[in-house]
């Protein structure tokens, strides 16, 4: 079975420009949710989606969006990048909602705004 | 709001050696804990979770991890290290008051060096 698949795993922006990051979640998942990874930081929940829906999200500004798709891919946005963009992007995915269900994280996509 | 903290940025403890890492979680109600680990430029790992069946709960690798409500902790340990277990390790929560909606809180991580 394959696992969690992010592209792409690095990817290099200017400031002020946008970037589109891809997750295809395990075959038969249904939940995908991001996170942002950063030395600084730490991991920090960015949003959660289930059946299309975004059902929950972390507190990151408006130019962080996200959607997912009806075979449950899913896509984040960043727009209008800064500079504290830079970061691994992680995204997970999981058969449902329940809170004690297992999360299946993929590699990441580096990002580095310049 | 859900906080995770772990006691030590920093462990490191000689090949054959007991990890123990630290894990204390802030909650009146116990909430699902999750021990995960990274690899250098990988995801994380699922090693355990805690979702109430049992205290003492076994993972992969040989981590296993105790709850203990009293102390609001949940320890991850090896009674014997290896080398491969070099890697960051973040302990998380997954708050039960939020009802459907769920979030990993993670703690800053703790990054184990095995020594030979």
């Amino acid at each position: 079975k394959a696992g969690v698949t992010q592209t792409p795993r690095y990817l290099i922006k200017t400031r002020g420009q946008q970037v589109t990051l891809s997750c295809s979640p395990i075959s038969g998942h249904r939940s995908v949710s991001w996170y942002q990874q950063t030395p600084g930081q730490g991991l920090q929940f960015l949003f959660e989606y289930f059946s299309e829906t975004q059902r929950n999200k972390g507190n990151f500004p408006g130019r962080f969006s996200g959607r997912q798709f009806s075979n449950s891919r899913s896509e984040m946005n960043v727009s209008t990048l800064e500079l504290g963009d830079s970061a691994l992007y992680l995204c997970a995915s999981s058969t449902g909602m329940g809170m004690n269900t297992e999360a299946f994280f993929g590699q990441g996509t580096r990002l580095t705004v310049v | 709001a859900q906080s995770v903290t772990q006691l030590g940025s920093h462990v490191s403890v000689s090949e054959g050696a007991l990890v123990l890492l630290r894990c204390n979680y802030s909650s009146s109600v116990p909430p699902y804990l999750f021990w995960y680990v990274q690899y250098p430029n990988q995801g994380l790992q699922l090693l355990l979770k805690y979702t109430s069946a049992a205290t003492l709960v076994k993972g992969i690798n040989g981590f296993e991890a105790e709850f203990k409500k009293s102390e609001t902790s949940f320890h991850l340990t090896k009674p014997s290290a290896h080398m491969s277990d070099a890697a960051e390790y973040f302990c998380a929560v997954s708050d039960r008051n939020r009802g459907s909606a769920r979030q990993l809180t993670f703690g800053s991580g703790t990054q184990l060096t095995v020594l030979p």
